[in-house]
């Protein structure tokens, strides 16, 4: 167990709706990062969050946003889903100062979209 | 971040060392190797990481080669549970993304 918790574990919808995936970091990190993978793209790095600000940003998609909040959690907003969103989403969380971030993972959000 | 290359896949006997090499030529002074290893969909699990010294935890070592262009991890005693894709990533040391590439399956075999 990590310590990083997700929710929902799964989650099936329609292509054009929208959805909201929630990250808890580990207690005491204060960073936050996002992650996709499908099985075309491997796993891939949407955007990292640090005490409530955006720090930096990858391949994350227009339709997709995301926040952190007061409290340090974390959600993953999609919208006008397509299909090829179809993936696992995953949040990572590290302390994010001194020399070195490894970074803790969560479980997975499963994301199906039909 | 630098490239790494590692092979796509090995087997191991269970009970003996696996030993996973890395390449990373291009490598900055400032950068450090991370591993990570995921387990069948599970969320990547965080190994080791070193920047030149060799390194050890309770889980594996880092051996990073004095040109720091390549690595080996290496699990003492491999068990089936350890089974999984493990991925050689170079990060500097301010963090932010990690690059996954293809990584290396490893296998355990009985």
């Amino acid at each position: 167990d990590s310590g990083v918790t997700q929710t929902p574990k799964h989650l099936i919808t329609a292509t054009g709706q929208r959805v909201t995936l929630r990250c808890s970091p580990r207690s005491g990190d204060l960073s936050v990062y996002w992650y996709q993978q499908s099985l075309d793209q491997g796993l891939q790095f949407l955007i990292q969050y640090y005490n409530g600000e955006e720090r930096a940003k990858g391949n994350i998609l227009e339709r997709f946003s995301a926040q952190q909040f007061p409290d340090l959690h974390s959600e993953l907003n999609l919208s006008s889903l397509e299909l090829g969103d179809s993936a696992l989403y995953f949040c990572a969380s590290s302390v994010a100062q001194g020399v070195s971030y490894e970074q803790y993972f969560g479980p997975g959000t499963r994301l199906t979209v039909t | 971040d630098a490239k790494t290359t590692q092979p796509t896949s090995m087997d191991c006997a269970e009970g003996r060392a696996a030993n996973l090499p890395c390449n990373h030529s291009t490598i900055s002074g400032n950068e450090y190797v991370y591993w990570y290893r995921q387990i069948h969909s599970q969320g990547p699990q965080y190994i080791i990481h070193g920047l030149k010294n060799n390194e050890t935890n309770e889980m594996a070592s880092l051996i990073i080669t004095e040109d720091r262009k390549s690595s080996t991890l290496i699990l003492p005693h491999a068990t089936l549970r350890d089974t999984a894709v493990y991925y050689c990533i170079v990060s500097p040391a301010s963090g932010s993304r990690l690059t996954f590439g293809e990584g290396t399956q490893l296998t355990v075999n009985p």
